[in-house]
């Protein structure tokens, strides 16, 4: 099955600068990825996802890449603020397994103010 | 993605009780939803996928016979923890209809 690792577990910046959080995939035939960013003690909230076919999309300060080839894509945060600490998770989805996702470890994001 | 909603948001119980968490679609009709936990400080796992008027598949090492699921309609599906103990405190989370559509999670205490 799919396998999803993510690094750093733990960033801290400082507010106004950018933060980068770095996932790769093990299954090829995956296609579509997510992140989420996840709040203490609530669900996880879809903030940008990115398809095979692209190759970066950007949402205001917020832009995901992906190299498909090496199997590895980013979240790119810019001008981080104080409310953008949170957990993020980047996911793969399973192309053999319907709507299933395989989620990262985590990246705990702290930004000081 | 759907709107989805779970029920209760947090439950403490004592060991050896049952506990069952809800988790609705609110305007997608779901012939299929996923229910995840995540222990304290890790990441999702996906315990077992709910199947609308069929069994619930389960991921390895998920006992099926302490976490029982029911899928009875496009939108409700049920997660029972039977005879909970403590290693069970987590939070559980359903996703429903797409990448979108998580519940807020419940949040289960097992004294």
């Amino acid at each position: 099955g799919e396998n999803v690792e993510q690094h750093p577990s733990t960033l801290s910046v400082q507010e106004g600068d950018s933060a980068v959080i770095k996932c790769t995939y093990s299954d090829s035939a995956s296609n579509y990825f997510p992140w989420y960013k996840q709040e203490l003690g609530k669900g996880p909230q879809l903030i940008i996802d990115i398809r095979s076919n692209v190759g970066e999309k950007k949402d205001q300060r917020i832009a995901v890449t992906l190299n498909k080839t090496a199997k590895h894509f980013s979240l790119h945060i810019t001008e981080t603020q104080p409310e953008d600490s949170a957990v993020y998770f980047c996911a793969a989805r399973d192309h053999n397994a319907g709507n299933m996702l395989t989620f990262g470890g985590g990246t705990r994001l702290m930004v000081k103010p | 993605g759907a709107v989805v909603s779970q029920h209760p948001s947090w439950v403490i119980c004592k060991s050896g009780t049952s506990v069952k968490i809800e988790c609705r679609s609110l305007d997608f009709q779901a012939t299929t939803m996923f229910w995840y936990r995540q222990f304290p400080k890790q990441s999702l796992m996906l315990m077992a996928t709910s199947n609308e008027g069929s069994k619930a598949t389960y991921e390895q090492g998920v006992e099926k016979d302490k976490f029982l699921i029911n899928h009875a309609s496009l939108t409700l599906s049920t997660l029972t923890v039977t005879s909970a103990h403590p290693e069970d405190s987590s939070f559980y989370i359903c996703s429903v209809g797409g990448p979108r559509g998580f519940g807020p999670g419940t949040r289960l205490l097992v004294l």
